[in-house]
């Protein structure tokens, strides 16, 4: 079985300020983990993923994140918070394989960015 | 190359109506999901198809929802009777068996059940 716990439904930052996102995640299995983020009335689109190569990942619009077994977390960062990073961030968990779009997703966080 | 594919992008009934949504995956790609995403919660898997053949269909609630993918290209997604708690965005993903390691969604159709 797998899960996932998103620290913080709500995150605020000033523009230009780090970002932080929380994630931890439990599975019986080494996992593949995503970031998928959420604009208002859309899909999810891909930010990054572990699949078991490198521990630091690197997304797209500067995102990162750090794979970190000993923790069991995947926390999402990036240096200097946009405007337009204003969004719902999702951290999911898949067992690989065949099915790695067969997703366990965290509750979300609302990252809002002010001026 | 052309996303995953998803109508309608909007859909109001009353309840105990029934509904349809249809998803056209990504070319080439043989499994598709579908994912319930109710408000402030993260998507949860419905139903995962490899080609025409349901691989997953544990969280379906089979007693009104169903869905089938002929042909194992486009599928469609039934509810019926609806239920108000029902109303959520219905959320189609794509992948491929042949590489890659990520599954595409499309938009979503959102559904209201007054």
């Amino acid at each position: 079985a797998q899960s996932v716990t998103q620290l913080g439904s709500h995150v605020s930052v000033s523009e230009g300020a780090l970002v932080l996102l929380r994630c931890n995640y439990s599975s019986s299995v080494p996992p593949y983990l995503f970031w998928y983020v959420q604009y208002p009335n859309q899909g999810l689109q891909l930010l990054l993923k572990y699949t078991s190569a490198a521990t630091l990942v690197k997304g797209i619009n500067g995102f990162e994140a750090e794979f970190k077994k000993s923790e069991t977390s995947f926390h999402l960062t990036k240096p200097s918070a946009h405007m337009s990073d204003a969004a719902e961030y999702f951290c999911a968990v898949s067992a690989g394989g065949t099915s790695y779009g067969k997703l366990t997703f965290g509750q979300g966080t609302i990252l809002t960015v002010h001026p | 190359e052309a996303g995953v594919a998803q109508s309608p992008r909007y859909k109001i009934i009353e309840k105990r109506q029934s509904v349809a949504f249809w998803c056209n995956p990504i070319s080439g790609h043989a499994t598709l999901y579908w994912y319930q995403q109710i408000l402030g919660q993260g998507p949860k898997l419905l139903i995962q198809f490899q080609n025409n053949g349901v691989v997953d269909d544990s969280q379906l609630p089979k007693d009104r929802f169903s869905a089938e993918r002929l042909k194992g290209v486009d599928s469609t997604l039934k509810i019926q009777p609806a239920k108000l708690e029902d109303s959520a965005v219905y959320l189609c993903a794509s992948s491929s068996n042949t590489g890659g390691t990520e599954a595409f969604f499309g938009q979503g159709t959102r559904l209201t059940v007054v």
